[in-house]
């Protein structure tokens, strides 16, 4: 079935960079883009950025501007969601989401479980 | 970029109608899209492209929209409805951006 799977939790020191995987099956990786969104405990969902996974084209919320760098591996259908720099306000689960369901290309109909990134001294 | 506004809670009794406003300068100009998120879950997609329902979604939630303002409306609500919602929206270029979240509470 149709499916993002995420990477597991991550603990990183203030300063540092996290890399967060997304591995698609049940579909097409290159025919939708990937997006990413993140949520801190307790806060709402805050769009990152997205990706053509067939053309490695981004789009990014002016926010995360020159902070996160979305590629792909197209050979083992996986997105990649890089965030540096990071400081204890980037405490958050991170999600990929895209719309392979085909009911509209801005409506994220899947998602994945999520991954929690913890930053911490 | 823009702002999608949403009103922090919304409170109801069962059986009653929820209605979740969501306000933003661009909505006349794009759809918006509504997700439900319980507990320790992803989002789940409720309606897209301001009054779509997906498949597997109850009859009960609708959409509508009108001038800068949307609203996700549950009729009939049920205790498995309290959850946090959000609207989103984007723009020609792509670029996404979420409301705030509204908190429905079940009473």
């Amino acid at each position: 079935q149709v499916q993002l799977v995420q990477s597991g939790a991550e603990v990183k020191k203030p300063g540092a960079s996290v890399k967060v995987s997304c591995k698609a099956s049940g579909y097409s990786f290159t025919s939708y883009d990937i997006n990413w969104v993140r949520q801190a405990t307790g806060q709402g969902l805050e769009w990152m950025g997205w990706m053509n996974p067939k053309s490695g084209n981004t789009g990014y919320a002016q926010k995360f501007q020159g902070r996160v760098t979305l590629t792909r591996n197209t050979s083992i259908s996986t997105a990649y969601m890089e965030l540096s720099s990071l400081r204890s306000e980037d405490t958050a689960v991170y999600y990929c989401a895209n719309s392979v369901r085909g009911y509209h290309w801005n409506a994220f109909d899947i998602w994945g479980q999520g991954t929690m990134v913890t930053v911490s001294s | 970029s823009y702002e999608l506004t949403q009103p922090p809670s919304v409170s109801v009794s069962p059986g009653q109608t929820a209605r979740i406003t969501c306000s933003g300068d661009a909505l006349p100009k794009h759809y918006a899209y509504w997700y439900q998120q319980k507990p320790g879950q992803a989002p789940v997609l409720v309606i897209y492209k301001d009054t779509e329902r997906p498949s597997g979604i109850p009859e009960r939630f609708s959409g509508s929209s009108s001038g800068t303002t949307v609203t996700l409306t549950i009729s009939g609500v049920q205790a498995e409805d309290e959850a946090d919602y959000y609207c989103q929206s984007a723009d020609s270029s792509g670029i996404k951006v979420f409301g705030g979240g509204t908190k429905l509470t079940v009473l």
